[in-house]
């Protein structure tokens, strides 16, 4: 069973609107990661991070940020919400002990922007 | 550059039918891991199966069964009796051993069972 958590599920917001989304994991995991869903289900990164204070951008362009102050916790932010913005948004870990172990995802945050 | 292509966008079967996803990827990477994960309605990723590369033994897990050919760089997934509660989107994914465990996903294939 895992244990990461995503708040909120569900986000209606006006544009312009800074939101922002959380993801906690009590894993003790240090890399954790973003990834973004559009209705056509595909999945892509859009940021990583492999430890306290770091982070990093994924393969898909994105306007968010995020930012990792504790090991557990790694919150992403959008500073002005776009109806472009609207998506689903998971968030993931996996532990660094072994190479390339599966990562656990969160519930996701659906993310509306009107 | 990696790829993994799920060409199966939807499939609907029948209770009891059994039923295979298919999963094709593409890596210049000698060492690699391949993952399937599950997404019911709820919305998570549930984690299914992990192969790494060096690994071409079939795999079993009750209804489950996984069969990678590196030859035909293909890692199919089969639900034998399929039942209701099979139905969900299925990915497939790829990650690169110095990739850090960031994962690339295929476009994943809609699994419907009707009773």
């Amino acid at each position: 069973e895992a244990d990461i958590y995503q708040t909120p599920r569900y986000l209606v917001i006006g544009t312009g609107k800074k939101i922002t989304l959380e993801c906690s994991q009590t894993m003790g995991h240090d890399k954790m990661y973003w990834y973004q869903q559009d209705p056509g289900m595909e999945l892509h990164l859009i940021h990583y991070s492999y430890g306290v204070n770091s982070t990093e951008k994924g393969d898909l362009s994105s306007e968010s940020t995020v930012s990792r102050i504790r090991t557990e916790h790694f919150p992403l932010t959008l500073e002005s919400a776009r109806p472009s913005h609207t998506s689903q948004y998971l968030c993931a870990s996996s532990d660094p002990g072994q190479a390339n172990t599966e990562a656990f995802f969160g519930q996701g945050t659906r993310l509306t922007v009107v | 550059a990696q790829k993994v292509t799920q060409a199966q966008t939807e499939i609907s079967v029948v209770e009891k039918e059994d039923v295979t996803l298919d999963c094709v990827y593409e890596t210049r990477d000698t060492t690699y891991y391949l993952f399937w994960y599950k997404q019911p309605p709820s919305g998570e990723l549930v984690f299914l199966i992990r192969r790494n590369s060096f690994d071409e033994q079939n795999e079993i897990s009750g209804r489950y069964s996984w069969n990678f050919q590196k030859s035909t760089s293909s890692f199919n997934f089969t639900i034998t009796a399929s039942q209701v509660v099979d139905s969900a989107v299925y990915f497939c994914a790829l990650s690169s051993y110095n990739q850090g465990g960031k994962l690339i996903f295929g476009q994943g294939t809609e699994l419907s069972v009707k009773p």
